[in-house]
């Protein structure tokens, strides 16, 4: 069974550029989350779909954005880049909503996002 | 408030040592999950156990168990005859009722062990 891919794997834009991070989650699994690792830090909460809705978003400001689609995959979109935003982009996910106390989220290797 | 406190930045620990590793947490939910996660260089994160707050026995996964202490709110994670591959970070999180689904991480600590 194929865990959660990301792509691409290492993404270098300008400042000021648009970046766009793709997650495909585990099949069967709902809910995907976008994590913000930047060097030397712990993983921040960046945004939570469920059934192709928002359901929350963490305190990043408007320019990181996203969606997920029918089949569950989702995209985070970072506008206006800035150098501040070169970190490890992490996705999860999860069954889902519902029974959810015991469920781990799976978590894809990442997509590195430089900045320069 | 730090939902997640992990005061061990770096630890260094001889191989076929035990190790523990420290978290505490603060949440006002009675109900509630608490996970580790360990996060090679490679930069995945591998889950590794889980305890709920209402599970009365410590959790146990392989050479990986955690001393749960509700009362503390302590969710150590001890790991039983450490091995080189062990060397990792390693981050302790946790998911609360009212928390929206998702996993708050504490800060990590970075494991190298020595041969």
């Amino acid at each position: 069974e194929a865990g959660v891919t990301q792509s691409p794997t290492h993404l270098i834009k300008t400042r000021g550029q648009q970046a766009t991070l793709r997650c495909s989650p585990i099949s069967g699994h709902t809910s995907v989350y976008w994590y913000q690792q930047a060097l030397g830090l712990g993983l921040q909460f960046l945004l939570w779909y469920d059934e192709g809705e928002e359901r929350n978003r963490g305190n990043f400001p408007p320019r990181f954005s996203g969606r997920q689609f029918p089949n569950y995959s989702s995209e985070l979109n970072v506008n206006a880049l800035e150098l501040e935003d070169s970190a490890l982009y992490l996705c999860a996910s999860s069954p889902g909503t519902g029974g959810w106390m015991n469920t781990e989220a799976f978590f894809g290797q990442g997509t590195r996002l430089t900045v320069v | 408030a730090q939902k997640i406190t992990q005061t061990q930045p770096g630890m260094f620990v001889q191989e076929k040592e035990a190790v523990t590793l420290d978290c505490t947490y603060d949440t006002s939910d009675q109900s509630y999950g608490l996970f580790w996660y360990k996060q090679p260089s490679s930069g995945e994160m591998i889950f590794l156990i889980y305890q709920g707050s209402y599970d009365e026995q410590n959790a146990t996964e392989g050479r990986y168990s955690l001393n749960f202490q509700k009362a503390r709110k302590s969710a150590n994670l001890v790991i039983s005859a450490s091995q080189l591959g062990d060397s990792a970070m390693y981050f302790c999180a946790m998911r609360e009722v009212f928390g929206n689904e998702k996993l708050t991480f504490g800060t990590g600590t970075r494991l190298t062990i020595i041969p």
